[in-house]
């Protein structure tokens, strides 16, 4: 499987913006770029995924680079509720979802 | 549409038995994907199904443990002779399965404490 190399944590004031980067040097011609999110104590949920184009959802936003060997997830403006482990994952069709250790994000009120 | 429904939410064990965690996966989608979490540590894969057949069962420990996905009814993973390494908790993904549309629907997680 394709690897993704994202900082441990990072922390966020409220009502600002975050932009959890994600290296994906690796990355096939195949490969998706998906975003989840868990909270804690709940299983995860998905944020978002793109192959070469950004992408906007009533969540975040996708910036995917041009030579796709990074993307950034962008939350427009951080509320405490989304204080929780961000996993930026790989996957070709067929695979399976392979999740790293992810980003903690903190969201300092 | 309900969700991904994963039971028991909590299930205690004594090393040696046998623990069955069932995951019914949301109405349509045919592929189910079992992943384990130990305290503070993120998901590991275990196994990704296809109702009737197994896909991918590479992250499955070679023994004690089993997966099925029959043709009618829930995904049951199996886990035989229990240890207390196997304390974790155990989430149910499911998915349509179709091209790269890719969104995963995750279960609230089956947490087992083993004694």
């Amino acid at each position: 499987d394709a690897k993704t190399t994202q900082p441990n944590s990072m922390e966020s004031n409220e009502e600002e913006p975050v932009h959890l980067p994600c290296n994906h040097s690796t990355i096939s011609g195949t490969d998706y770029i998906h975003w989840y999110r868990q909270l804690p104590s709940q299983g995860p949920e998905y944020v978002i995924h793109g192959l070469t184009s950004n992408v906007n959802n009533r969540m975040a936003s996708l910036a995917i680079a041009e030579d796709r060997k990074s993307s950034t997830l962008i939350l427009h403006r951080a509320t405490l509720r989304d204080a929780a482990v961000y996993y930026c994952i790989l996957r070709d069709y067929g695979q399976n979802f392979v999740f790293g250790p992810g980003t903690r994000l903190s969201v300092l009120p | 549409n309900a969700g991904v429904m994963q039971n028991p939410r909590h299930l205690v064990r004594r090393r040696g038995q046998e623990a069955r965690l069932r995951c019914s996966p949301m109405k349509g989608h045919s592929h189910v994907y079992w992943y384990r979490q130990l305290p503070e540590e993120g998901l590991k894969f275990m196994v990704y199904l296809q109702k009737e057949n197994i896909i991918d069962e590479s992250g499955m420990p070679k023994e004690r443990f089993s997966a099925e996905f029959p043709k009618e009814g829930p995904s049951i993973l199996r886990i035989q002779q229990v240890v207390r390494g196997d304390s974790a908790a155990y989430f149910c993904a499911s998915s349509t399965g179709t091209a790269n549309t890719g969104e995963l629907f995750f279960g609230e997680g089956s947490r087992l404490t083993v004694l």
